[in-house]
């Protein structure tokens, strides 16, 4: 079947640390892959996407590359703000099927 | 605004009332969506509706009752929920529901339900 797996959170950073949250997949099919962000109170909006293999999906300094040899799409930022603090979500999509698929999301913590 | 609204976004409920969610999105989707979010578990879709017709049903418990009059309005009645029934519900909306492997989801702010 198809699912998606996300690094345990909690993960507490101090602002401007790298921050890395990883994400890999299992697809019967070729999928598109989405981050979402959930701000404190909100609902889930779309940070970034790829569509296909070695695709790069960027927003508000975030990045991930859907890396179809390992099966992943990794979210880095280099200078991670306490803005950032959120609820992040991976999920994939496979063309032709009526739902996103999503990981069971990680916690940011950003300290000042 | 995220283009999907929700109301009310606060509901608290006891075990016998009745009570209905609203969900409305003017983004021209033709795909809305029900997803259940509880504390420390994945997000849980419920129902799916394409065009107005419900294609998808996830096992959901019968007192749940989606409703989709057109394309830009979506309901969930809600009738005799259990204590564990609380939880953020989430409404979105895509441009058809084959089509979100493409565009995705827009999402809106949630309806926090507190049965009591």
């Amino acid at each position: 079947g198809n699912s998606v797996t996300q690094m345990e959170g909690p993960v507490t950073l101090s602002e401007e640390a790298f921050l890395t949250i990883n994400c890999t997949y299992t697809a019967t099919g070729y999928p598109s892959l989405f981050w979402y962000v959930q701000y404190p109170g909100e609902g889930l909006q779309l940070l970034l996407k790829a569509t296909k293999a070695d695709d790069k999906g960027s927003n508000k300094g975030f990045e991930a590359t859907y890396r179809k040899e390992t099966t992943s799409f990794h979210l880095e930022k280099g200078s991670v703000q306490v803005s950032d603090s959120a609820v992040y979500f991976c999920a994939l999509n496979i063309q032709g099927a009526q739902k996103l698929v999503f990981g069971q999301g990680t916690r940011l913590t950003i300290n000042p | 605004e995220t283009g999907v609204t929700q109301t009310p976004r606060h509901l608290v409920m006891g075990m016998t009332n009745k009570k209905s969610l609203k969900c409305e999105q003017h983004l021209g989707h033709n795909a809305m969506y029900w997803y259940k979010q509880s504390a420390k578990k994945p997000l849980e879709l419920m129902f799916v509706y394409n065009f107005k017709e419900q294609t998808e049903n996830n096992s959901v418990p019968s007192r749940f009752s989606p409703e989709c009059p057109n394309s830009s309005h979506l309901f969930l009645h809600l009738h005799t929920l259990q204590p564990e029934d609380s939880a953020l519900y989430l409404c979105a909306s895509s441009q058809e529901a084959t089509g979100g492997a493409n565009y995705g989801y827009t999402f809106g702010s949630g309806t926090r339900l507190t049965v009591v």
